[in-house]
């Protein structure tokens, strides 16, 4: 099946700067990634997602970035505020349309 | 937006017990899934339906079994718990499998097993 890693495990940033997040997945034909937030006691919920056709997709302050030839995607937070403190998932759908999920990014922005 | 529920919100029981923890979507949504979300894992899917009767096998089944008797209603069993499934379990639903349908979660479920 799908293998998707997730990287860094905890990013702690200031309030103002910026947040990165990557991934990588094993199968070529994933064509959908998305990711989802989830605040603390809370359930995930979707904030952004790319397909595969498309490289960048820019939403709220959210940059998604998609390379399928080094299977890696990303997401950039710009300008962080302290509610963007929470656990980001990111996601490949595979096989069956399944979809399979990193371990995760705890964010902390310091204010 | 979707209405995922879950019950019971917090469950406790005991080695070789018998748990269900059940899942209903008010939203008409084809597809239902069973993840469970421990620290360093990520969430992973456990099973998933996509529709009344239907069960497909997901990444991480063994000891569950789960059963979707309506479009709105999916029950994952436990029945003999074992401490390693102590866990934080999140049922979700979408309305396709795929063409990028976007999944809404349920509150989750904490089960301990002692």
């Amino acid at each position: 099946g799908e293998q998707v890693e997730q990287l860094p495990s905890i990013l702690r940033v200031q309030e103002g700067s910026s947040a990165s997040i990557n991934c990588t997945y094993e199968n070529s034909a994933s064509n959908y990634f998305p990711w989802y937030k989830q605040e603390p006691g809370e359930n995930p919920k979707l904030i952004i997602d790319i397909r595969s056709n498309m490289e960048r997709k820019q939403t709220q302050g959210l940059i998604v970035l998609l390379d399928k030839k080094a299977k890696r995607f990303s997401l950039h937070i710009t300008d962080t505020q302290p509610g963007d403190s929470a656990m980001y998932f990111c996601a490949a759908e595979g096989e069956g349309y399944k979809l399979t999920f990193g371990t995760g990014t705890s964010l902390l922005v310091d204010p | 937006e979707a209405a995922v529920t879950q019950s019971p919100r917090n469950k406790v029981t005991v080695t070789g017990g018998n748990v269900t923890l059940s899942c209903r979507q008010t939203n008409s949504h084809n597809y239902m899934y069973w993840y469970r979300q421990d620290t360093g894992h990520g969430l992973r899917l456990i099973h998933y339906s996509y529709g009344a009767g239907n069960l497909q096998i997901g990444d991480v089944p063994d000891g569950y079994k789960a059963t979707r008797t309506t479009q709105e209603d999916f029950f994952l069993l436990l029945e003999l718990a074992s401490p390693s499934q102590t866990s934080l379990y999140f049922c979700a639903s979408s309305e396709t499998g795929g063409n990028y349908a976007e999944q809404f979660f349920g509150p989750g479920t904490r089960l301990t097993v002692l």
